[in-house]
């Protein structure tokens, strides 16, 4: 596999659920992000890894917990979500060097419904 | 104000037609520049980034940086139906501070 992968591409969720995004980047790259996107909204930053320092934006909710066990490997934990956090939610993975950023490379996203 | 701000169209063009798609930021400090594309079920492709005022080509595609106009283009020519997507310009100062425009999708009519 080449790129970064994404999975599951589509989950359905309840309120009360507990579940996991996946992504993985086989590009050797030293930085990983999660974002989410929603309808006719700019994307969003949600976490940042950067050289496995965690950068938090610091509007993202609580019931979204992110983890970074290693550089190729993100995971986005879902807990008791709400309707509107209904959206597609995209990884990437940069290769950032001297301060530098040399453009994302972004998975092809969850798209996560809250029933 | 927003920090970078996007016409969200939608665009539509013949067959052949240049195309300039355009996003305005705010904050003088900005200094990473990209157009992202993104196809219907797809994540963002990088198509361009740049971190200097000028101009950068690539195939059909050339972006435009103004820093003194805080201004920022992408050109397409000859555009293709397969240049339908949308288009999302990011800028910001640091490779944790991008901000990304809400995108403009245009759509190439054969």
């Amino acid at each position: 596999e080449t790129g970064v992968t994404q999975t599951p591409r589509h989950l359905v969720m309840g309120m009360t659920n507990k579940k996991s995004l996946k992504c993985e980047q086989h590009l050797g790259h030293n930085a990983m992000y999660w974002y989410k996107q929603s309808a006719k909204k700019p994307l969003e930053l949600m976490f940042v890894y950067s050289l496995e320092e965690r950068v938090e934006n610091n509007s993202v909710p609580s019931r979204f917990s992110p983890e970074c066990p290693n550089s190729s490997h993100l995971f986005l934990h879902l807990h008791t979500l709400q309707p509107e956090d209904s959206a597609l939610y995209l990884c990437a993975s940069s290769q950032e060097a001297l301060g530098l950023n040399y453009g994302y490379t972004f998975g092809s996203g969850t798209r996560l419904t809250v029933v | 104000q927003k920090e970078v701000e996007q016409d969200p169209g939608p665009l539509s063009v013949p067959e052949g037609a240049i195309v300039s798609l355009n996003c305005t930021y705010s904050n003088s400090a900005f200094q990473y520049f990209m157009w992202y594309r993104q196809y219907s079920r797809k994540g963002p492709e990088l198509l361009m980034y740049t971190y200097s005022s000028g101009n950068k080509e690539d195939g059909r595609f050339t972006a435009q940086v103004d820093k003194s106009s805080k201004y920022i283009s992408l050109f397409i020519r000859d555009s293709q139906p397969s240049d339908s997507a949308t288009y999302l310009c990011a800028i910001g100062e640091s490779a944790s501070k991008i901000i990304f425009g809400s995108g403009t999708r245009l759509s190439i009519r054969p």
